[in-house]
């Protein structure tokens, strides 16, 4: 079993869709949970990080953590053509940037 | 933000030749890096741990001989892939942490 199973995908949604994206781990001891955006042969960029479980928002971002469930969660709202990426999920047992990722969802946003 | 520059983007080399990724913190202290891999549509591997001024610590299966790490300063770290072949062609990535982690824009090596 991998230590974060990420569905790849590919998605594909329509411009002005809702973007759902989640990963499960099964590990628990991990603390710090990361999304990142990755396009193609670049490196990856971040775009929410979370301690803990909860909520946080950022613009058209959401992340939500339940580590009861060993579960975390990216929406994207009113998605566009330039969301279309991989994205990654990411998570550390401690603040020390030492990343455990997922396999990475390809998403693609249809204008 | 916090800028990490990977140099070169992009290398071909002949097997059994050896191949050196420079990862640079551009505006920042690093005592600490990471390197990862990454093949076609999988996720980022984490190779090893970069330690200024003390020898990297390596992940499980990861040949410490084949690739070596030196962290000489406080804001470059250097990968060496030594005795190249073409298994080893992939997409090799950098981070360096200041409050949250900064990646390369990585390099894509190929081994022909």
């Amino acid at each position: 079993q991998k230590e974060v199973e990420q569905d790849p995908g590919p998605l594909s949604v329509p411009e002005g869709a809702i973007v759902s994206l989640n990963c499960t781990y099964s590990n628990s001891a991990f603390q710090y949970f990361m999304w990142y955006r990755q396009y193609s042969r670049k490196g990856p960029e971040l775009l929410m990080y979370t301690y803990s479980s909860g909520n946080k928002e950022d613009g058209r971002f959401t992340a939500q953590v339940d580590k009861s469930s060993k579960y975390i969660s990216l929406f994207i709202r009113d998605s566009q053509p330039s969301d279309s990426a991989t994205y990654l999920c990411a998570m550390s047992l401690s603040n020390d940037y030492k990343l455990s990722f997922g396999a990475g969802t390809t998403v693609t946003v249809r204008a | 933000g916090a800028v990490v520059s990977q140099h070169p983007s992009w290398v071909i080399c002949k097997s059994g030749t050896s191949v050196k990724i420079e990862c640079r913190s551009l505006d920042f202290q690093a005592t600490t890096m990471f390197w990862y891999r990454q093949f076609p549509k999988q996720s980022l591997m984490l190779m090893a741990t970069s330690n200024e001024g003390s020898k990297a610590t390596y992940e499980q299966g990861v040949e410490k001989d084949k690739f070596l790490i030196n962290h000489a300063s406080l804001t470059l770290s250097t990968l060496t892939v030594t005795s190249a072949h073409p298994e080893d062609s992939s997409f090799y990535i950098c981070s360096a942490s200041r409050s949250q982690a900064f990646f390369g824009q990585g390099t894509r090596l190929t081994v022909v």
